[in-house]
């Protein structure tokens, strides 16, 4: 199986801030990881796929890269609707489809 | 608009049964696998079983095969979940997610790119 380490497993934050999220897989999985967000109570959302393609509707705040192992989740400018949680997911070898444990954003 | 709607959750003694049921509208549901994740109170995401368009391949995670079973009624629009012999490590939220295939860097990869809101599944006597 896949293992999946996301870091930082918590980050606080200001809106407007820019802030980054790591995702590191055991093995090569070329660019076949994706992101979701999550709020509290509510089902998880699809951000980016790919990468670094973005899903219908997700704004342009929302970036993605990486290849291989090493994947990032950039917000440029954080608004108060982007507080969540934040979970990537491999694609690439399945089954089991693996995600990360969660990078837990808050408000600093 | 796509939606799902799972149903089906609640308290339910260890060693018992329940069957989930995830009701899609908004796109042709036998043209896509489906799956159920769940998440354990205050934990992250686990996928646990995908079941194909015609239902003719599923897969598990190892923690629930032989326990649980994935089925799917296309007529309904419909995907289930049958819960045998539940533990205490089953409780969660469980989910219904459509399974989605992107093409990219020479191969297909999976990805779920619409989820219902989730039912609770309480394991406890």
């Amino acid at each position: 199986d896949i293992q999946m380490t996301q870091s930082p497993s918590s980050l606080f934050a200001s809106a407007g801030d820019r802030v980054s999220i790591t995702c590191r897989t055991s093995q090569n999985i070329t660019s076949h990881l994706n992101w979701y967000q999550q709020k509290p109570g509510k089902a998880p959302k699809l951000l980016i796929y790919g990468a670094s393609s973005l899903h219908t509707g997700v704004p342009s705040r929302f970036s993605g890269s990486g290849t291989g192992t090493d994947f990032t989740l950039i917000i440029s400018s954080l608004q108060p609707e982007d507080f969540a949680t934040y979970y990537c997911q491999q694609g690439h070898s399945t089954p089991p489809i693996t995600f990360g444990q969660g990078t837990r954003l808050g408000i600093k | 608009e796509v939606q799902l709607e799972e149903s089906g959750g609640g308290l339910v003694q260890p060693g018992g049964s329940l069957t989930l049921s995830c009701a899609a509208s908004g796109f042709t549901f036998g043209s896509f696998w489906m799956t159920w994740v769940r998440q354990a109170p205050g934990r992250g995401l686990e996928w646990v079983a995908s079941i194909k368009q015609d239902g003719g391949e599923e897969n598990y995670v190892d923690s629930v095969r032989g326990r649980f079973t994935i089925s799917r009624d296309n007529a309904k629009k419909s995907l289930y979940l049958q819960m045998n012999t539940v533990r205490a490590e089953d409780t969660a939220v469980y989910y219904c997610a459509r399974q989605t295939y992107y093409y990219g860097s020479g191969k297909y990869y999976i990805i779920y790119d619409y989820w219902g809101r989730g039912t609770l599944v309480t394991v406890s006597s």
